[in-house]
């Protein structure tokens, strides 16, 4: 089973910084890997997605992130933040299986952007 | 397309009741996964439906059940409930072998 990993559960940065969540997973078999971004008493929104191709990703809301293969890891990234993008950030992960696609969570970083 | 659809959005209930959670997953996704979301564990899956049938299934009590009906909407109940279930329950749809989970605005449960 997949395990992933959030290695920071709470991340303050002043508006208009840039901010970096970190993200790792465990295996380094063929993954699909996922951000989604949660707003106070909401579901969870997809952020942007990793199938194949390109390891830099670009998502909604001015939100990048990297895939790095070797490292086992999906670090989300956003040059300038906004007071908006305070939310929870989730990392997931799916790998395949004879059933379908398992997904796997991260515990989740929580944002706070300060004016 | 609609999104993903959950009943009731709020739901307050005591210890020993039952409770019944709805989700309508967007029009042609045929496979639905549910979790159970907590301050303490973050997100953990419950179980997931695909045309009916329970394919994948997480670490919970017996308590928690599922099913899927010939039109992808899918139910949740849980019996006997106690404090420790009062969360808020998450239901995600998904094409049939697709790589993105979408997900509803969840129901959340306080259990007194």
């Amino acid at each position: 089973a997949q395990s992933v990993t959030q290695l920071d559960s709470q991340v303050p940065v002043f508006e208009e910084a840039p901010v970096e969540l970190r993200c790792n997973y465990s295996s380094s078999v063929s993954v699909y890997l996922f951000w989604y971004v949660q707003y106070p008493n909401q579901g969870l929104q997809l952020l942007l997605k990793y199938l194949s191709g390109s390891t830099l990703v670009k998502g909604i809301n001015g939100f990048e992130a990297e895939f790095n293969k070797s490292q086992t890891s999906f670090h989300l990234r956003k040059p300038s933040v906004h007071i908006s993008d305070t939310a929870e950030y989730f990392c997931a992960v799916s790998s395949p299986t004879n059933t379908g696609n398992q997904f796997y969570f991260g515990t989740g970083t929580s944002l706070t952007v300060i004016p | 397309k609609a999104g993903v659809t959950q009943t009731p959005r709020y739901l307050i209930k005591t210890r020993g009741q039952q409770v019944t959670l709805s989700c309508s997953p967007i029009s042609g996704h045929r496979s639905v996964s549910w979790y159970q979301q907590t301050p303490g564990q973050g997100l953990q899956f419950l179980f997931e439906y695909f045309s009916e049938t329970q394919r994948n299934k997480g670490n919970f009590p017996g308590r928690f059940s599922g099913r899927q009906f010939s039109n992808s909407r899918s139910e949740m109940n849980v019996s006997t409930l106690e404090l420790g279930d009062s969360a808020l329950y998450l239901c995600a749809s998904s094409l049939w072998a697709s790589e993105t989970q979408y997900f509803g605005p969840g129901t959340r449960l306080l259990v007194l």
